[in-house]
């Protein structure tokens, strides 16, 4: 079984810039999940769609970020404009559906963002 | 304010001996708990999941508590191998759907 997919891995951009990152959720997978992992922190949920739809963003900051998840499989997460304090490491995971909150999260490797 | 709080020092221990990682909380009723493993460049992996009316769970040389009195649960790597050197999170998980992810725990198993 094919795990969850992002891209890229690596990412350097300036400050002001923007930058989007992709994922691709295990198939079958209804529930999709963005995190941000700060170096030295554990992951932080910055958004959980199920489906197409969002079932908590309450700690995405809609001002810069914005993630949008199409046909309810792929997911990409946007940074626009990004600042210094975004560097870190972006995890996509998804889980199972219809099980609920008891379901196991699989991670894609991440993205590490470098922002200059 | 909601916490969960993992020993933030890291633990050393001798190939052999076993683990013990720590892992308590405050202000929250999780319904359940995960432990995950954290490898340097890749995403967490699933490892237990223990639910509020469970004490105890075993998965081969794996064991995870779960005291929800002393909001505590513990998570024990016996006959520990240097290959079990690795961050483990663990996670809270309500009954809203939300789940919380502690900063973890780094262990270094020296052979």
């Amino acid at each position: 079984e094919a795990g969850v997919a992002q891209s890229p891995r690596y990412k350097i951009i300036e400050k002001r810039q923007s930058v989007a990152f992709w994922c691709n959720p295990i198939s079958g997978h209804a529930t999709l999940y963005w995190y941000q992992q700060i170096l030295g922190q554990g992951p932080k949920l910055l958004i959980q769609f199920q489906n197409n739809g969002v079932v908590d963003d309450s700690q995405l900051p809609k001002d810069r970020f914005s993630a949008e998840r199409l046909k309810g499989v792929d997911s990409t997460l946007k940074i626009q404009p990004a600042k210094l304090e975004d560097s870190a490491v972006y995890l996509c995971a998804s889980s199972l559906d219809p099980g609920g909150p008891t379901d196991t999260q699989y991670f894609g490797p991440g993205t590490r963002l470098t922002v200059l | 304010s909601q916490k969960i709080e993992q020993n933030s020092e890291a633990l050393n221990i001798q190939e052999g001996k076993t683990a013990t990682l720590t892992c308590n909380y405050t202000n929250y009723s999780p319904a359940y708990l995960q432990w995950y493993r954290q490898d340097p460049g890749r995403g967490p992996v699933f490892l237990l999941l223990i639910r509020e009316n469970e004490k105890e769970k075993r998965k081969e040389r794996l064991k995870v508590t779960f005291d929800t009195t002393l909001k505590q649960s513990l998570f024990h790597i016996t006959a520990s191998q240097p290959a079990d050197s690795a961050t483990y999170l663990c996670a809270l998980s309500t009954g809203g759907f939300k789940t919380i992810f502690g900063a973890g725990t780094r262990l270094f198993v020296k052979a």
